[in-house]
């Protein structure tokens, strides 16, 4: 099975910051890669599928990249309502596994 | 706008077999645009996918979890169901229910039931 690794698993940032999350796949799994935002006690919410798509009414300073294996979240500007746990999926076949998550907070 | 819920008892015995219901309200379970799925995840940890089901009936599960798994459609009720039998305590998590689209590249998972809480313990 694809195995899906986060890093960093962790990471403090300041207000206005760029913040960049990666995903690795162990395996090539073309463009079928989701990224979810889950804030602490909330249901995960779907931010970009197709490695690159935004969800519809997702705020434009998300974005993502990659194909293949290596794959990227970018926030533009970090917002305090940003903090959160994020986590990548893939999709291209089942097993549809989730990456560890990466923990976002604000310094 | 499709709404999704979990229900099921909240705690449940070592060895027994838990069983969660996730009722659909606002669109079918039976439209051939969704696959239905259930994830589960343990307090302070990442999540985890379980299986799920299409409309043609067809499953897949996750193999660390497929000889306990097993998830159906009750169609008349608008309901999809999870059972995990021999369940240990290390099954004890939120367990969600999710809709994602059958469009291959759109099989992310975009609508969320709000989880609901199993505890196994004696």
């Amino acid at each position: 099975d694809i195995q899906m690794t986060q890093s960093p698993s962790s990471l403090s940032a300041s207000v206005g910051d760029r913040v960049t999350i990666t995903c690795r796949a162990s395996q090539g799994i073309s463009n079928y890669l989701a990224w979810y935002q889950q804030k602490p006690g909330r249901v995960p919410k779907l931010l970009i599928y197709a490695a690159s798509t935004l969800q519809s009414g997702v705020p434009s300073r998300f974005s993502g990249s990659g194909s293949g294996t290596d794959f990227t979240l970018t926030i533009t500007s970090l917002q305090p309502e940003d903090v959160a746990t994020y986590y990548c999926q893939k999709y291209n076949s089942a097993p549809l596994t989730f990456g560890g998550g990466t923990k976002v907070e604000i310094k | 706008q499709v709404q999704l819920q979990e229900s099921g008892p909240g705690l449940v015995k070592p060895s027994q077999t838990l069983s969660l219901i996730c009722t659909i309200s606002g669109g079918s379970i039976s439209s051939a645009d969704y696959y239905w799925n259930w994830v589960r995840q343990p307090a302070g940890k990442g999540l985890e996918w379980i299986g799920r089901i299409y409309s043609s009936g067809t499953t897949n599960y996750n193999p660390s979890l497929k000889s306990r798994v097993t998830i159906s459609v009750d169609s008349s009720k608008n309901q999809l169901s999870l059972m995990l039998t021999s369940v240990t305590a290390a099954d004890t998590a939120v367990y969600f229910c999710a809709r994602s689209p059958s469009i291959a590249i759109r099989q992310a998972f975009d609508n969320w039931g709000q989880g609901a809480l199993v505890t196994v313990s004696s």
